[in-house]
């Protein structure tokens, strides 16, 4: 069975400072690879995924994630958080072998000003 | 840009009432989803649809959730009788054409609380 774990529960970055949001999966077959950002009372909106090719993937609002194959990790990062960025982060994995999308626990994100 | 449709954004219900969401997907979209959020946890998917067809309801608790897409556009969720530990936010999905490397665009999603 395919799985996600998101190890940290909250991260607490400075206005400025980096933000990475770890995430590693357990698949078997291909692995498929997303990331959302969920605000307060609110669905989740699709910043990023990875199917093949380069590595370093770009998605919106300034995030960019990092495929490495051999940690089974998929971790988010923005150069310099905002304020705004405060939310709730899901990593999720489908593969060659499982369609469905599994999700991690989520991490809460806070960036103080 | 298309969005996914849901209403109502909250409901509150009395235990063994009976209560019902739509999902209107992104138009053009093949396939359509309903997920469960419980507070603290990822979504977990109740219902898949390929067009009006399901192709996944395995976690779906037939003896109380039913889920239609009868034209293979919109779609219901009903419960009944509710229970305390429905109470979530339920999730609508909606991506082109359901492959594994699909990207699924969710709603706002409808925060149900059962007293």
């Amino acid at each position: 069975a395919q799985s996600v774990a998101q190890p940290e529960d909250q991260v607490n970055v400075a206005e400025g400072n980096p933000l990475t949001v770890k995430c590693t999966y357990s698949v078997s077959g291909n692995p498929y690879l997303f990331w959302y950002v969920q605000y307060p009372n609110r669905g989740l909106q699709f910043l990023l995924k990875y199917i093949t090719g380069d590595n370093l993937v770009k998605g919106s609002y300034g995030f960019e994630a990092e495929f490495n194959k051999s940690q089974t990790s998929f971790h988010l990062k923005k150069p310099s958080a905002l304020v705004s960025d405060s939310a709730l982060y899901f990593c999720a994995v489908r593969s060659s072998n499982d369609y469905k999308l599994s999700f991690g626990a989520g991490t809460t994100v806070t960036v103080r000003a | 840009e298309a969005e996914v449709a849901q209403s109502p954004r909250y409901k509150i219900t009395e235990k063994s009432q009976a209560v019902a969401f739509w999902c209107d997907p992104i138009s053009g979209h093949a396939t359509l989803y309903w997920y469960r959020q419980i507070l603290g946890q990822g979504p977990e998917l109740l219902v898949q649809f390929q067009d009006e067809s399901v192709v996944d309801d395995s976690q779906l608790p037939k003896d109380r959730f039913s889920a239609e897409r009868l034209k293979g556009v919109d779609s219901t969720l009903k419960i009944q009788p509710a229970e305390l530990g429905d109470s979530a936010m339920y999730l609508c999905a909606s991506s082109f054409s359901g492959g594994e490397t699909d990207t699924q665009y969710f709603g706002p999603g409808t925060r149900l609380t059962v007293l």
